[in-house]
């Protein structure tokens, strides 16, 4: 089964600095998805970026980019320029062709004024 | 655009009781799934579907069940409520496993449910 770790469980950092948050997995899949979610105050589920195991190229949008190691399934997002509005929970999850999306633990990050 | 809508949004249940959670979909999607998260647990997959009239167990499946009679909707049923089982729960639903380029899956906004 693939699991998903999260090892810290709580982040901060100082509005317009850069935060970068880890995430390793564990599978025996060759071709597989990757995800980061952003879950507010709100509660509502907010996809921040994916990746397809099978492109080299890490994924950015806009602020937010992952340096994504196949090799040490490794799997972190980096966050620039940090907003007030990016303190949310963030998820890392994985998912296969085989099976629905399985959750890390998640990160909760603050960003300070 | 509806999406994925869920009811109720909050309830207070006391220990023994019965409900149903209600999600729907209009997007015409396959696969279905209801999730709960619990603080410093992320979100474990309780069961899901993968077309109209199957069911699968997930993660935590127990305490559980489930039923898809029509495509558009996805009920989660506890017979015999517990305070272990207070929750937020999310159901999503999505076209296929590896889902939509922007969307893998698409969540309500959960259902708030505490058991006393």
């Amino acid at each position: 089964a693939q699991t998903v770790t999260q090892s810290q469980p709580e982040m901060s950092v100082q509005e317009a600095e850069t935060v970068t948050l880890s995430c390793t997995y564990d599978t025996s899949e060759s071709n597989y998805y990757l995800f980061w979610y952003k879950q507010p105050p709100s509660r509502q589920m907010i996809l921040v970026i994916r990746q397809e195991a099978y492109k080299q190229q890490n994924a950015t949008e806009n602020r937010f980019s992952v340096n994504f190691q196949k090799a040490a399934k490794s799997f972190s997002l980096k966050i620039s320029d940090s907003q007030l509005g990016d303190t949310a929970m963030y998820f890392c999850a994985f998912l296969s062709g085989n099976t629905p999306l399985v959750f890390g633990k998640g990160t909760r990050l603050s960003v300070i004024a | 655009n509806a999406g994925v809508t869920q009811t109720p949004k909050f309830r207070v249940l006391k220990t023994g009781q019965s409900m149903t959670l209600l999600c729907a979909q209009d997007m015409n999607h396959e696969y279905m799934y209801w999730y709960r998260q619990d603080p410093g647990m992320g979100l474990r997959l309780i069961h899901y579907s993968v077309g109209e009239g199957t069911t699968a167990k997930g993660e935590v499946p127990d305490g559980y069940n489930v039923s898809r009679l029509k495509k558009q909707n996805f009920l989660l049923g506890l017979e015999s409520a517990a305070p272990s089982q207070t929750s937020v729960y999310f159901c999503a639903s999505s076209y296929s496993f590896p889902g939509e380029r922007d969307q893998p899956q698409h969540f309500g906004d959960g259902t708030r449910l505490s058991i006393l």
